[in-house]
């Protein structure tokens, strides 16, 4: 089975850095997304890890650790517009469907 | 990425009858899925639309139900087919782009309220 937990909610202030974790158990292992939710919107792609490391863009970066079925979130310099919701999925195969996480609500304040 | 439409954006529906959502990629996509996602919920695929074959269903979902076409590689459609007040959802198109890695995009989404 496919098993993926994140944290519910989170609070950070404007121009700080946050860290979202991500730890999943799935049977087979083909990438794991984050994705960016604002409410009432349709989830925006953010990134895609397939091998173990950190990947940088932007403001936000991802880390992977497929040994520890682990990955985080790092969001820099934190704007309000950053107030959103993240999604952790991964993917278990190559032809397989994502299986989300429940979401991290953030909260950027002033 | 790829650009991805849907219509309608949203519609208000009665009991009982049904709606047929649009989803038109600007490039051909290995895959097309559709996603539910019901308030305050994670997203929930309901199906993988497969060019010209019928399309592969989660546990949960049948096709009676939630009909999809995919003619060609670049469209699908899904149908909510005798709607009930719990079809009240979001329902999202997704394609899965070989050429980026395998990077996975949303469409916008359609709002569903069935009354």
């Amino acid at each position: 089975g496919q098993n993926i937990d994140q944290p519910t909610e989170m609070t950070a202030t404007e121009g700080a850095i946050v860290q979202i974790n991500c730890t999943y158990q799935t049977s087979g292992f083909n990438g794991l997304f984050w994705y960016q939710q604002h409410a009432g919107e349709a989830p925006t792609f953010l990134s895609y890890n397939v091998l173990d490391g950190l990947e940088e863009k932007g403001r936000f970066s991802s880390f992977l650790s497929r040994s520890k079925g682990y990955s985080y979130l790092l969001l820099k310099e934190l704007q309000m517009k950053d107030s959103a919701s993240y999604l952790c999925a991964v993917r278990a195969s190559t032809a397989s469907k994502l299986t989300f996480g429940t979401g991290t609500r953030l909260q950027v304040t002033l | 990425s790829a650009v991805i439409s849907q219509k309608p954006s949203r519609d208000i529906c009665q009991r009982g009858t049904s709606l047929t959502i649009q989803c038109q990629v600007d490039s051909q996509v290995t895959m097309m899925f559709w996603y539910r996602q019901q308030p305050g919920q994670s997203l929930t695929l309901i199906a993988t639309a497969n060019q010209g074959s019928e399309a592969t269903y989660e546990s949960g979902f049948v096709i009676d139900k939630f009909p999809i076409s995919r003619p060609n590689l670049t469209f699908s459609t899904l149908t909510v087919s005798n709607m009930s007040p719990e079809d009240s959802s979001i329902y999202l198109c997704s394609v899965l782009v070989v050429a980026r890695r395998g990077e996975q995009y949303f469409g916008p989404g359609t709002r569903l309220t069935v009354t």
